[in-house]
């Protein structure tokens, strides 16, 4: 089965310019999750979908931040504009059901400088 | 929310010795603990999980134990082999509520 993928798996991005990270989940798994490293600190929950439905956002840093998950299938996470505090790895994971086994992606690496 | 602390954030060890990280959680409610292994260019795989109506659980290597009481919980690692070498990630979260709330993580080096 192949896994979880995102891409790019590196950007560098100035201060003020815009960047889309995509997440293609585990094919069958209805439920995707974005969450973010910043600076060797914990994991931390950004949102969650069931399908194309947007469950719980309350970890979105703020209004620059906007995801969207196309027909129930692959995942954007779109940052405008784009801000140094931005800089991390951002994780996607995919599940199905009340299956908490996530299977996580390699992430995205973004440095905003 | 949920609070999860992660010790130590560093540990080397000695090829064959046995590793130990501990964390501690702050919501009561929580009652499902993952622990996950990243490696380097990797994202973060699930290794071993146990919720909370059992105290002990194992795997081969590697062994996780919950205290519910004192809300913390621990992850073991015995006869330790130069793959162990990862980032190691605990986890809590509560039944019905998808999202996990993660320790920093521990970096585990093992000596040859």
């Amino acid at each position: 089965e192949a896994g979880v993928t995102q891409f790019p798996s590196h950007s560098v991005i100035e201060k003020g310019q815009t960047v889309t990270l995509r997440c293609d989940p585990i094919s069958g798994h209805d439920n995707l999750y974005w969450y973010r490293r910043v600076m060797g600190k914990e994991i931390k929950f950004l949102l969650h979908f069931v399908k194309e439905s947007k469950q719980d956002e309350s970890g979105m840093p703020n209004n620059r931040f906007l995801a969207e998950r196309t027909g129930g299938t692959y995942s954007t996470l779109k940052v405008q504009p784009a801000e140094l505090e931005d800089s991390g790895v951002y994780f996607c994971a995919s599940s199905w059901g009340q299956h908490y086994g996530y299977t996580f992606g390699s992430g995205t690496r973004l440095t905003v400088v | 929310g949920e609070n999860v602390e992660q010790h130590p954030s560093t540990l080397s060890v000695q090829e064959g010795d046995s590793a130990v990280i501990k964390c501690t959680y702050s919501d009561s409610a929580s009652n499902y603990f993952p622990w996950y292994k990243q490696e380097l260019g990797k994202g973060p795989q699930l290794i071993i999980d146990i919720r909370s109506n059992v105290g002990e659980k194992k795997d081969q290597r590697i062994a996780v134990t919950l205290n519910k009481t004192a809300k913390h919980f621990s992850l073991h690692i015995t006869e330790t082999q130069p793959e162990d070498s990862a980032v190691y990630f605990c986890a809590a979260s509560i039944t019905n509520d998808y999202k996990l709330s993660f320790g920093a993580g521990t970096t585990v080096t093992v000596r040859a």
